[in-house]
């Protein structure tokens, strides 16, 4: 297993610039979200999804949007990035319907100039 | 709402000593779950242990354990003889069992471990 994958791990923008953050997990976890990782304020949830077709956002979902068309994956897109953007972004997944640990992707590196 | 409270953004420690992190969080609820999680400079976020708060029984994890004072709402970590791969940013976190949707993370805590 590959356990939850995201794509790119670098990427940088101009301002305005839409683009897709892409992540995978093939764990068959029904729950799926993303996080924003910005200094001094540790991670903060952007969106999440408890299944294919249903999403919901979290505590930073201004300027970004998510959809959920399989179990498998969940991207998430930038409109138009702002600087404010420029952050690391987690993607994260585990069984809906325990318990248990988060499982994370390694990150992605969003750099807008 | 909850908050996660690190309030000590870098500890450094010894080879083969012992170091704790502490956390302190704000809920008013009486069923939830927290957590640490290690992250070194490789980015990836590795759970490193967790506590139901039922249990009064701190949670234990090899070198790794836990002090959960539920009363006074403090949740840190004891690592015992560090080794230099216990180097790394420490978050603490938290997670209602009423809402289990959403993670609250704490600032972090940048270990060094010495030689």
């Amino acid at each position: 297993n590959a356990g939850v994958t995201q794509t790119p791990k670098f990427q940088v923008l101009k301002t305005g610039q839409s683009m897709t953050l892409q992540c995978a997990q093939d764990m068959n976890h029904e729950y799926m979200s993303w996080y924003r990782q910005d200094p001094g304020m540790g991670l903060r949830l952007i969106h999440y999804s408890v299944g294919a077709g249903i999403t919901d956002q979290g505590e930073v979902p201004n300027g970004y949007n998510v959809s959920r068309s399989t179990t498998e994956d969940f991207p998430l897109r930038l409109l138009s990035a702002a600087p404010s953007q420029t952050s690391v972004y987690f993607c994260a997944s585990r069984p809906h319907r325990e318990t248990g640990e988060l499982f994370f992707g390694e990150g992605s590196r969003l750099t807008v100039l | 709402a909850q908050t996660v409270t690190q309030s000590q953004p870098e500890m450094s420690v010894q080879e083969a000593e012992t170091v704790t992190l502490s956390c302190t969080y704000d809920t008013s609820e009486s069923d939830y779950y927290l957590f640490w999680y290690k992250q070194p400079p490789s980015r990836q976020m590795i759970l490193v242990i967790r506590q139901e708060a039922y249990k009064q029984q701190n949670a234990t994890e090899n070198r790794f354990s836990v002090n959960f004072q539920k009363a006074a709402k403090s949740f840190s970590l004891k690592i015992s003889d560090s080794q230099l791969g216990d180097a790394a940013m420490y978050f603490c976190a938290y997670r209602s069992d009423y809402n289990t949707d959403k993670l609250i993370f704490g600032t972090g805590t940048r270990l060094q471990v010495f030689p």
